[in-house]
């Protein structure tokens, strides 16, 4: 079956431009996660979807960055006013349950951002 | 911030050797799961081990789990070159994983 998709898989951004990333997680799927993956690092939690509803927005790294999931399937991850330095692997992951940790998380391939 | 940090940071190995990584964690969780990553296949969930778990299997995999030192290791038997990749242990504590840097292995043919 069709895993987690993301699009654009690249994206380059000038520095002051704004960017929208698209995630289309699994069908049916309850749970929705972004991640951030700098260059030889883990994932690093962004923010967590039940739902519509964003539970989590705690890794968010500034005011700049935005996510929404209006009708609890597909997601977007807004970054606003790019910098250098949000220049990364951005994941997004999906997984059945609400109760997560229970559950795997299913990954899509990511989009890689490159602001310069 | 993250929690788990994986050791080595890299491995090199010849096709046919286990290749064994360990992966150290600070505060208390609920499981751990190892991830893999590679450019073909992106993030691939391996295998899921509970906190009131010691160890499990699942093919090539072992996994052992002592919560008393806070720390997990991931055996790969028999490797192969297509095991080439990075290799994450993520802790969950509530719903969020945490993942350390990872350790990159390369299996040589």
């Amino acid at each position: 079956g069709a895993g987690v998709s993301q699009s654009p898989r690249y994206k380059v951004a000038k520095r002051g431009q704004d960017v929208a990333l698209r995630c289309d997680p699994i069908s049916g799927h309850v749970s929705l996660f972004w991640y951030q993956q700098a260059l030889g690092q883990g994932p690093e939690f962004l923010t967590y979807f039940q739902n519509e509803a964003q539970l989590d927005k705690s890794g968010l790294p500034s005011d700049r960055f935005f996510a929404e999931r209006p009708e609890g399937s597909v997601s977007t991850l807004k970054i606003q006013r790019t910098q250098q330095e949000d220049s990364a692997v951005y994941l997004c992951a999906s997984s059945p349950g609400r109760v997560v940790g229970v559950y795997e998380q299913y990954f899509g391939p990511g989009t890689r951002l490159t602001v310069t | 911030s993250q929690q788990g940090e994986e050791d080595p940071q890299a491995l090199s190995i010849q096709e046919g050797e286990n290749a064994t990584m360990n992966c150290s964690y600070k505060t208390s969780i609920n499981n751990l799961q190892w991830y893999r990553q590679n450019s073909g296949r992106g993030l691939v969930h391996l295998i899921l081990i509970r906190s009131n778990e010691r160890e499990k299997h699942s093919g090539r995999l072992r996994v052992t789990l002592d919560t008393s030192k806070k720390s997990s290791s991931l055996l790969i038997t028999a490797s192969r070159a297509a095991d080439t990749a990075s290799y994450f242990c993520a802790t969950d504590h509530d719903y969020k994983l945490s993942f350390g840097a990872g350790t990159t292995v390369t299996v040589r043919a």
